[in-house]
């Protein structure tokens, strides 16, 4: 089956920037997705086709792509931005989706 | 605005079968360019994407879970039924239902989600 690999957590001091990584083999075929989850809330979009950000996003939150590798770059990381967050893509075939692992953001 | 709402049982026993209603607003599951999938989360754990439907009834499963899941929708009625079959303790988890976003035949993306409903398995 198809797998994203997140790092378990990152850590960052208030105003430094966070970047998040998700290592997939099909990524260079397919888009990813970044999902920001509070504690007892829902998942949230933050960024999609790697580098977009919905409207009502803080421009803080960026994506990029290089190879077999999206990240997630939060600059300029504030308190509130202390979260989970979840790539998200598809397997070679766009059929199956698959979320990674998550990621915890710690802002010391 | 757009909305979904997860319903079901709170409690399941082992071996039951689980039947969970995401019912939408503010958009039709007629819409070519949207669906509806079922995500869930065990406690402490990460997101697991369970099924997708979309509005010409193209539906796909989680490789590993697929001989128990069943997806269905009532477009009249906005809602997206989730079926799983031989529950067990491991199943315990907040199942949340998401809107699908789809732009042409490379991207696909969850936005919003539902505030999600945990269900629990215990004898």
């Amino acid at each position: 089956s198809y797998e994203l690999t997140q790092p378990p957590s990152v850590s960052v001091s208030p105003g430094q920037t966070a970047r998040i990584t998700c290592s997939g083999d099909a990524l260079p075929k397919q888009y990813a997705y970044w999902y920001q989850q509070k504690p007892g809330q829902a998942p949230v979009l933050v960024i999609y086709k790697d580098s977009e950000r919905p409207s009502g996003i803080p421009e803080r939150f960026s994506g990029s792509s290089s190879g077999t590798t999206v990240t997630l770059t939060i600059s300029g990381v504030q308190a509130e931005d202390e979260a989970d967050y979840y790539c998200q893509s598809a397997d070679s075939s766009g059929t199956l989706w698959v979320f990674g692992g998550g990621t915890k953001l710690t802002v010391l | 605005q757009v909305t979904l709402k997860e319903s079901g049982p709170v409690l399941v026993k082992p071996t039951e079968t689980l039947t969970l209603t995401c019912t939408v607003s503010g958009f039709s599951l007629s819409n070519a360019r949207m669906g509806v999938s079922w995500i869930r989360q065990p406690p402490g754990k990460a997101l697991e994407w369970l099924a997708h439907i979309f509005s010409n009834d193209e539906k796909s499963y989680s490789t590993s879970l697929k001989s128990r899941l069943t997806i269905s929708k009532d477009t009249s009625k906005s809602q997206v039924v989730l079926t799983m079959t031989n529950m067990d303790p491991v199943d315990t988890a907040t199942y949340y239902c998401a809107r699908i976003l789809k732009d042409g035949d490379c991207c696909t993306w969850f936005d919003p989600w539902g505030q999600g409903t945990l269900v629990t398995v215990s004898s």
